[in-house]
């Protein structure tokens, strides 16, 4: 089993672009987050999804998008990339009810 | 917001001593649990303790909880090099609707060999 995988591990963009980041998960999770990761910070939650079709905002929502298709993928979407967007984005996901969350290895974005 | 706060941000112990690290939160919590993060890496799950439970182990590891004070500390034994990370807690709040963890800004532990 792979876990939970990110694509791209790296990426440089700069500002006003738009991309997005897919994460994976084989292990059947009905629940998946996005988060950011910035010095100093901890970890900040920014959407996540309780099953397939479904979205959430969490702390710090503005300036990104998400969508839940299919319940092993979850896709974290920025329309136009902007500096403050730049940080270390892990995905991760759990079971209901666990709670216990398993992370993917974190896509470093650089905003420029 | 953050609702766990690590204590202290950063420890350098020798290899083969102790590592004690501290969490303190704010609102009631179903349970809460305890991350490993290697330097540019994803973060592992350690431990989890529930909200009526007291003290638990993992190996090396030992968490206690303390609801009364809304603290708990992760004691590392006979730490190892590789035991080099930073530490995270993560609180479950407690109530209807909760789905998500609120993780502290972290404790950086160096364990020098």
């Amino acid at each position: 089993n792979a876990g939970v995988t990110q694509t791209p591990k790296f990426r440089v963009l700069k500002t006003g672009q738009s991309m997005t980041l897919l994460c994976a998960q084989d292990m059947n999770h009905e629940y998946m987050y996005w988060y950011r990761q910035d010095p100093g910070m901890g970890l900040r939650l920014i959407h996540y999804s309780v099953g397939e079709g479904t979205t959430a905002k969490g702390e710090v929502p503005d300036g990104y998008n998400v969508s839940r298709l299919k319940k092993q993928n979850f896709l974290l979407g920025l329309e136009s990339a902007a500096p403050s967007q730049t940080s270390v984005y892990f995905c991760a996901s759990s079971e209901i009810g666990l709670r216990e969350q398993f992370f993917g290895p974190g896509t470093r974005l650089t905003v420029l | 917001s953050q609702q766990g706060e690590e204590d202290p941000q950063a420890l350098s112990i020798q290899e083969g001593e102790n590592a004690t690290m501290n969490c303190s939160y704010k609102t009631s919590i179903n349970n809460l649990q305890w991350y490993r993060q290697n330097s540019g890496r994803g973060l592992v799950h350690l431990i989890l303790i529930r909200s009526n439970e007291r003290e638990k182990h993992s190996g090396r590891l030992r968490v206690t909880l303390d609801t009364s004070k809304k603290s708990s500390s992760l004691l590392i034994t006979a730490s190892r090099a590789a035991d080099t990370a930073s530490y995270f807690c993560a609180t479950d709040p407690s109530g209807a609707g909760s789905y998500q963890l609120t993780f502290g800004k972290g404790t950086k532990l160096s364990v020098i060999p």
